[in-house]
């Protein structure tokens, strides 16, 4: 098992580009989400989602769409970047029963600045 | 609001000291507590779980515990070792929600 892979590992965005932030899991994981980290914040959720067709937002979703059209892949798009979106991004997953105990496996991580 | 805070926010250690890390959550109503270990530049990774009903639980060097009282959890590090230098992050989650309500992390760093 690969787990949760996320591609790119870095990019370097202009202001107002666009770009699709990828991740994959291969474990048939239904509860996928998106983390943003910004030094002394933590970890703040995106978006997340329960399964293919279902997503809802999380406590920081502005400038941020997702789609979940497959069990395996939730990738996060930024409409237009802005520097404040400069952060590192983590996918994470689980199963529907693991997440009731709070256990996620995340990926390795989008490090992103926006210029 | 579900809240989590950590203390302390980072920490200095020698190699083979202990350490305790604090874990303060307002979450409910309260399911369980998860700490994760986070590696420079790598993503989470889980140590243990508290849930409700459980006061102390250990994981190799790693012992955690559990006031469901005073809403505190702790993580103690014995003997700690070089690797041992990471973010440890709180995570709560309360029952019926898709949601976890994440700590800030403390830092720690293990010198030789």
């Amino acid at each position: 098992n690969a787990g949760v892979t996320q591609t790119p590992k870095f990019q370097v965005l202009k202001t107002g580009q666009s770009m699709t932030l990828q991740c994959a899991q291969d474990m048939n994981h239904e509860y996928m989400s998106w983390y943003r980290q910004d030094p002394g914040m933590g970890l703040r959720l995106i978006h997340y989602s329960v399964g293919a067709g279902i997503t809802d937002q999380g406590e920081v979703p502005n400038g941020y769409n997702v789609s979940r059209s497959t069990t395996e892949d939730f990738p996060l798009r930024l409409l237009s970047a802005a520097p404040s979106q400069t952060s590192v991004y983590f996918c994470a997953s689980s199963s529907l029963t693991a997440i009731s105990y709070n256990e996620q496996f995340f990926g390795p991580g989008t490090r992103l600045t926006v210029l | 609001k579900n809240q989590v805070e950590q203390s302390p926010q980072s920490l200095i250690i020698l190699e083979g000291k202990n350490c305790t890390l604090q874990c303060n959550y307002t979450v409910s109503p309260f399911s369980n507590l998860r700490w994760y270990k986070q590696d420079t530049g790598r993503g989470p990774v889980s140590l243990t779980i508290m849930t409700f009903s459980e006061n102390t639980k250990s994981n190799g060097r790693y012992t955690a515990t559990l006031d469901a009282d005073t809403k505190q959890s702790s993580l103690h590090i014995t003997a700690s070792q070089l690797s041992d230098s990471a973010s440890y992050i709180c995570v709560a989650a309360s029952g019926g929600s898709y949601i976890p309500t994440f700590g800030r992390g403390t830092s720690l760093i293990v010198h030789p």
